[in-house]
């Protein structure tokens, strides 16, 4: 069945620094999005992605979709303590599916 | 979010009773779903519901049913729970089946001891 894979499941990186995780599909996604998690807390819906090479920006969050709608990116740029959660991929492989999430990457900032 | 509530918070309850978990929402949404997370595992899918008494199963229903009386109740059953029900369960909302995002409930941690 379709799966959804993010990269790496784990990161810990100094306030400030930026951040990057991937998500990957193995099959032709309809569309993307992507969730934080805070620790103790619920997702929350941050943003969807549907165009092929798509890219969107919230603020110093940049989000892309690939060319070929099989993967994804979510960056950081200047890390801050308020960035720590997980973030979470999530696909959908037609517009009739049911959307499929990614393990989630887990980010820890270093004050 | 205000619009999407999940009772109880927390429930430890014992192997072989059955549990119920309630999800209420306020924004007449179509689209409910029940999901448990664990670690290593995400959010995976239980059950969802696509409209009053129209449910179906997810990737992990086994154990687990499902009941939609009105538009803003979708309730959850652990009809006989197990330790491996042990996790945080949430339930989520969305209008047009997933796009545009899902709202998420608080969850529930539910303990099977």
């Amino acid at each position: 069945g379709q799966q959804v894979m993010q990269i790496p499941q784990y990161q810990h990186v100094q306030e400030g620094e930026d951040f990057t995780t991937y998500c990957n599909s193995s099959t032709t996604l309809s569309n993307i999005q992507w969730y934080k998690q805070r620790p103790g807390g619920h997702p929350v819906f941050l943003i969807q992605l549907v165009k092929s090479g798509e890219v969107k920006k919230q603020k110093r969050l940049t989000f892309q979709f690939g060319e070929a709608k099989k993967n994804s990116s979510l960056h950081i740029t200047a890390t801050q303590t308020t960035d720590v959660g997980t973030y979470f991929c999530a696909g959908m492989k037609t517009s009739y599916d049911k959307v499929i999430f990614g393990p989630g990457t887990s980010l820890s900032v270093i004050p | 979010d205000a619009g999407i509530t999940q009772s109880p918070r927390h429930k430890v309850t014992e192997t072989g009773t059955p549990v119920t978990l309630r999800c209420h929402q306020t924004e007449n949404h179509r689209y409910m779903y029940w999901y448990r997370q664990d670690p290593g595992h995400g959010l995976r899918l239980i059950h969802y519901s696509y409209g009053v008494k129209d449910t179906d199963k997810g990737e992990v229903s086994d154990g687990y049913s499902v009941s939609r009386s009105k538009t803003e109740d979708f309730l959850l059953t652990l009809e006989s729970a197990t330790s491996s029900q042990t996790s945080v369960y949430f339930c989520a909302i969305s209008d047009l089946g997933g796009h545009y995002g899902y709202t998420f409930g608080s969850g529930t941690r539910l303990t099977v001891v």
